[in-house]
C-alpha cells in the first residue's frame, strides 16, 4: 500500500472549515484514498473514501487532485466534537486486499472555541 | 451503520494472569475480524487477522502463543493475552469489514488493558 504524509497537528476555529491535507505521491492506479478519524480513547470511525473523483457525504468532502498525488479532507463547519486524530490511508479497494488497514501517524485536529 | 462491540471496555490485571477480550459484530456477520493495538500517543498497529473457522494470521513480531485469537462464530472473535506483563498494557481495538462490501471497516470502541 502507498505511504501517506500528513501534518502531525492542526488547529481550527469552531464553525470554520477544517482542511486536512494528505500527500500520497506514490499512489497506484487501483488504490483508493480512505479517511478515518479517532476521537480520544475510542475506536476509529470511517469518514469517506474515493478513487479519483471528489466525494461528499454527510460528514465531509474529499478533494483529490487530478494527478491523485494528494488529497484534502474538508469538514465544512468544524465543531468541538470534531477534535480527533484524522488518518489518511491509501490502499487497494474493491475488496481485493483483505480489508486490513495500515495506519500512519495521522493529523491531530484541535477545534477551538 | 453496522455496530461492533468490545468487552470489557477496560480491565486491570496482575502480572502473569491471562485476560480475554471479546469482539462482537452485533447486527451482521463477519468471517474476518482484525485486532489492533495502540500504545499511548501512537497509531494503531495491526496485530492479527481473525478468520472464522480457521487459524488467525499474525503480523510479524506478534507472538501467536501470547496473543491467542479464537473466531468461533460469525459474530464473535476473542483475543486472550496470556501471562500478561506491564509492557502488554495498551488499547486493544478490533474491527470488521462492512458486510455490504463497501470496503470500509467498522471498529469496536476498544479495550484498555492495564497490567500491574
Amino acid at each position: 500500500d502507498a505511504k501517506t504524509t500528513q501534518p502531525p497537528s492542526m488547529d481550527c476555529a469552531e464553525g470554520r472549515a477544517a482542511n486536512l491535507p494528505c500527500n500520497h505521491s506514490t499512489i497506484s492506479g487501483n488504490e483508493y484514498v480512505y479517511w478515518y478519524r479517532q476521537i480520544h480513547s475510542q475506536g476509529p470511525q470511517y469518514i469517506i473514501h474515493g478513487l479519483k473523483n471528489n466525494e461528499t457525504n454527510e460528514m465531509a468532502s474529499l478533494i483529490i487532485t487530478e494527478d491523485r498525488k494528494s488529497s484534502t479532507l474538508i469538514l465544512p463547519h468544524a465543531t468541538l466534537r470534531d477534535t480527533a486524530v484524522y488518518y489518511c490511508i491509501v490502499r487497494v479497494g474493491g475488496g481485493n486486499a483483505g480489508n486490513m488497514l495500515t495506519f500512519g501517524g495521522g493529523t491531530r485536529l484541535m477545534v477551538k472555541p | 451503520g453496522a455496530v461492533v462491540s468490545q468487552h470489557p471496555s477496560w480491565v486491570i490485571c496482575k502480572s502473569g494472569t491471562s485476560v480475554k477480550i471479546e469482539c462482537r459484530s452485533l447486527d451482521f456477520q463477519a468471517t474476518t475480524m482484525f485486532w489492533y493495538r495502540q500504545f499511548p500517543k501512537q497509531s494503531l498497529m495491526l496485530m492479527a487477522t481473525s478468520n472464522e473457522g480457521s487459524k488467525a494470521t499474525y503480523e510479524q513480531g506478534v507472538e501467536k502463543d501470547k496473543f491467542l485469537i479464537n473466531h468461533a462464530s460469525l459474530t464473535l472473535s476473542t483475543l486472550t493475552v496470556t501471562s500478561a506483563h506491564p509492557e502488554d498494557s495498551s488499547f486493544y481495538i478490533c474491527s470488521a469489514p462492512d458486510p455490504r462490501g463497501t470496503d470500509t471497516q467498522y471498529f469496536g470502541p476498544g479495550t484498555r488493558l492495564t497490567v500491574l
